[in-house]
């Protein structure tokens, strides 16, 4: 258990549903992070959250939406997705962005996604 | 793309130690060293990191050369749970660019 929890586990949508993936952390953290992991590619950081202001979003697609109500929770809205967003979904979170280079992140569990 | 070369896999024998090998010969003096693993359809886990000192804690030890271009990760007694993908990160100390890129790794395989 690494203080980050991701639900659902597992998700089955179709290109025109709207679904939302949620993330929190239980580590009194004030960043936090959206991942993409595709079948055989590395993981692509998505959007980071710092002190629930998005600080980036490295050109990702408008069909996600991510929000962040507070430090502790992040979630990902999906909606007209595309069969090639399926893969896994990894959150994490970090003390800070303090430019003190020791920060960790900590993930959760992901969320494996596949869109027919 | 990531900064860091890797084997792409590794084996090793179960109750010897693992020694896990990453060259990043362009590493910058205000740049850490990160290694994360990821055990099959799991998250990323965070082992250890380092700046020029070599580093233990309770999972394993990195070594980092003189010269700060290569660095191996050492886990004293693998185990078969050890059976994981291990990601060598260099990052910045940089708050607005200290993103964790991730390559692809080394695939290991402790065996019985």
């Amino acid at each position: 258990e690494t203080g980050v929890t991701q639900t659902p586990r597992h998700l089955v949508m179709g290109m025109t549903n709207k679904k939302s993936l949620k993330c929190e952390q239980h580590l009194g953290h004030n960043a936090m992070y959206w991942y993409k992991q595709s079948a055989k590619k590395p993981l692509e950081l998505m959007f980071v959250y710092n002190f629930k202001e998005q600080t980036e979003n490295n050109s990702v697609p408008s069909r996600f939406s991510p929000e962040c109500p507070n430090s502790s929770h992040l979630f990902l809205h999906l909606h007209t997705l595309q069969p090639e967003d399926s893969a896994l979904y990894l959150c994490a979170s970090s003390q800070d962005r303090a430019p003190s280079g020791g920060e960790t992140q900590y993930f959760g569990p992901g969320t494996r996604l596949l869109v027919l | 793309d990531a900064k860091t070369t890797q084997p792409p896999s590794m084996d090793c024998a179960e109750g010897r130690a693992a020694n896990l090998p990453c060259n990043h010969s362009t590493i910058s003096g205000n740049e850490y060293v990160y290694w994360y693993r990821q055990i099959h359809s799991q998250g990323p886990q965070y082992i250890i990191h380092g700046l020029k000192n070599n580093e233990t804690n309770e999972m394993a030890s990195l070594i980092i050369t003189e010269d700060r271009k290569s660095s191996t990760l050492i886990l004293p007694h693998a185990t078969l749970r050890d059976t994981a993908v291990y990601y060598c990160i260099v990052r910045v100390a940089d708050g607005s660019q200290g993103n964790l890129i991730f390559g692809k790794g080394t695939k290991l395989s402790v065996k019985p």
